[in-house]
Order: C-alpha cells, then structure tokens, then sequence
C-alpha cells in the first residue's frame, strides 16, 4: 500500500449537483496530483497542487476546481456534475521538484463516481 | 498533435516468457518516462522511472529502454509469472522552470501471464 487515501470509495450523484473529494497524501509528501480516469482509458490530469498552490493544470474545465491544506492532503470539487464526470477520480502524492523530488508519484486507490 | 500509443489489443503470453511492452509517442520531448502497473478497479502502482538521458533502466525482474531519437519505450518483463497480469500504463513528465510536472498517461496495455 502506499499510504495515500481517498474518501469517500463510491459516490452517486445526479447531474447538476456538486461533489468534493479528498485526499490525504503520503507522510513526506507536498505535492498532490489529481487525475480522472474512464472506463478503459489512461488517467487524465486535472491539476496539481504544490504547498498549497496550484502548480499546473489539464485541460479541464473551471468547474474543476482543487484545495491543498497545510498538511498537504487535498480536495477536488467539480460544481455542476456532467453525466461525462462519472469516472475513476485518483490522487496522487511525491515528494515535488522544488524539494528535490524524484518525480515518483503514488496513487490512492480512487473514487468512484457515478453521475445520474 | 501529441499522442501516447501502447498496444491497445492485450498481451497473452506463457509463463516463464519475457513479456515486452511497448509505449510510442509523437510531439512530445519528455524529461522523464515512468511505467506503472494497474489493477482493476485500483490506482496505478509506480514502477519505474528513466530520464530522458538514460538509455536502460533495470529493477529485478522488469526492464525500461528510452530511444528520445525513435521516440519509443520498451517494458520488459522476465520469467512472467500469472501475477504480473495487470494492465501497464506508461506516462511522460513534462516539466517547466519552476519544477511544474505534468503527467500525461497513454490507454495502457493489458498483459495476461498464462500458466
């Protein structure tokens, strides 16, 4: 295992509701990642977060949107669910390039979230 | 336009033979390629990591080219075994001056080990 963790595991939503997720990332770790991934498909990046800051972001809308707290965990909101959003929702921690990371990133196990 | 392609059909092979993977991209220029393993319904598992002025990487039984000229990537598995069936995602880091790293993932490819 690698000591990141997701909550929650499942989530139904209708469309046109909001969601958060979150994240806790490994200990160590100041950079969190946050990708969504669809049935059979490679994840897709959404943004990163560095010290509490957002340091990157995919090409996903602004109803995407990130948090990172002092101790690093995170959350990602997306406001005004789509059918489309239904996925895998998967974070990822590493020590980040600023602090002389090695890149190496460890994912939690996800959330799934189903959009009626 | 930038794209990632792995092998998008499955990978059978029998157990005890290497297993090769390939990950092929266009319009990119990498400072980093990194293999992960995947099991259904779990996140990715970290791997490997190989810089772009690396040409081989190796960790027990798995081994990672890097051709930057051919623009291609070769995971190799030895003396398979039924557990490493699992799909395996390859993914490129672009990094910019202030350490920015965005990981861009390809479809993966599912490898089963036959006994």
């Amino acid at each position: 295992e690698t000591g990141v963790t997701q909550s929650p595991t499942h989530l139904i939503k209708t469309r046109g509701q909001q969601v958060t997720l979150r994240c806790s990332s490994q200990s160590g770790h100041n950079t969190v990642s946050w990708y969504q991934q669809a049935l059979g498909q490679g994840p897709q990046f959404i943004f990163q977060y560095y010290r509490e800051e957002e340091n990157g972001r995919g090409n996903f809308p602004p109803r995407f949107s990130g948090l990172q707290f002092p101790n690093y965990s995170s959350e990602l909101n997306v406001n005004a669910l789509e059918l489309d959003d239904s996925a895998l929702y998967l974070c990822a921690s590493s020590l980040g390039a600023r602090s002389g990371g090695s890149y190496e990133q460890y994912f939690g196990p996800g959330t799934r979230l189903t959009v009626t | 336009s930038q794209k990632i392609e792995q092998n998008s059909e499955a990978l059978n092979i029998q157990e005890g033979k290497t297993a090769t993977l390939t990950c092929n991209y266009t319009n990119y220029s990498p400072a980093y390629l990194q293999w992960y393993r995947q099991d259904p319904g779990r996140g990715p598992v970290f791997l490997l990591l190989i810089r772009e002025n690396e040409k081989e990487k190796r960790k027990e039984r798995l081994k990672v080219t890097f051709d930057t000229t051919l623009k291609q990537s070769l995971f190799h598995i030895t003396a398979s075994q039924p557990a490493d069936s699992a799909t395996y995602l390859c993914a490129l880091d672009i990094l910019n001056s202030g350490g920015y790293q965005k990981v861009t993932f390809g479809t993966g490819t599912k490898l089963q080990v036959i006994p």
